[in-house]
């Protein structure tokens, strides 16, 4: 079963417009950590935000901020006043449990995003 | 700069022929990672190592061998039983052992087999 479900494959958003950007995990862990990255058509992976399990505000980093709905299991990725540069892959990320076990991280199949002028 | 380097950038391979992936990260970080990634696709893991002298198979390892003698490198073989090896792989590593620690990732080779 799929633990990290991005159901949009490809968007497009016009340039300074906010887009959302959807994904869902499943995990039966307490303890998880989900984060973004951004990988533009050069393959580097860049890594966007970052939210805990355990956080109870949403997190925000600049322009990224992310929409955490715990009981839906959501972690949506909201880019506000998109840049021609924005336009990448995006990807979902999840890294459950701590210690010596879930050191793994699982990545969701990702959305181009496509920002237009 | 700390960070993670991956050489070569392109590599090309014959059919039939082993070829290693260089990996190498000076952030001090425990946990080690090998991903490959299918056009259009996302991350597909092959191996991880937390520790030196020690690795675990992800999701796709078969053809594929590492080692880890030293916790800087981690080099990644791609053998002549991998099938279909034509791809974009990636190097990452995080700490070990706590959740919200991101993973920091190479710039990435391209391996193309003729």
């Amino acid at each position: 079963a799929q633990k990290i479900t991005q159901t949009q494959p490809g968007m497009f958003v016009q340039e300074k417009e906010a887009v959302t950007l959807d994904c869902t995990y499943d995990t039966s862990d307490q303890s998880y950590g989900l984060f973004w990255y951004k990988q533009p058509s050069s393959g580097e992976m860049i890594f966007l935000i970052y939210q805990g399990s355990y956080d109870e505000q949403n997190a925000t980093e600049g322009r990224y901020s992310l929409n955490f709905q715990k009981a839906r299991k959501s972690a949506n990725l909201v880019i506000s006043a998109s840049q021609l540069g924005d336009s990448a892959m995006y990807f979902c990320a999840m890294r459950e449990g701590r210690g010596n076990y879930g050191q793994n991280f699982v990545f969701g199949p990702g959305t181009r995003l496509s920002v237009l002028p | 700069d700390g960070g993670i380097t991956q050489s070569p950038k392109y590599l090309f391979r014959k059919e039939g022929q082993n070829v290693t992936l260089s990996c190498e990260q000076n952030l001090n970080h425990d946990a080690m990672y090998w991903y490959r990634q299918d056009p259009g696709q996302g991350l597909r893991l092959i191996y991880y190592s937390q520790i030196v002298n020690d690795f675990q198979k992800g999701d796709i390892a078969e053809g594929y061998s590492v080692s880890r003698e030293k916790k800087e490198s981690f080099p990644l073989t791609v053998t002549s039983a991998q099938k279909n090896p034509t791809a974009f792989y990636l190097c990452a590593s995080s700490i070990y052992g706590v959740s919200y620690n991101e993973q920091f990732f190479g710039p990435g080779t391209r391996l193309t087999v003729l």
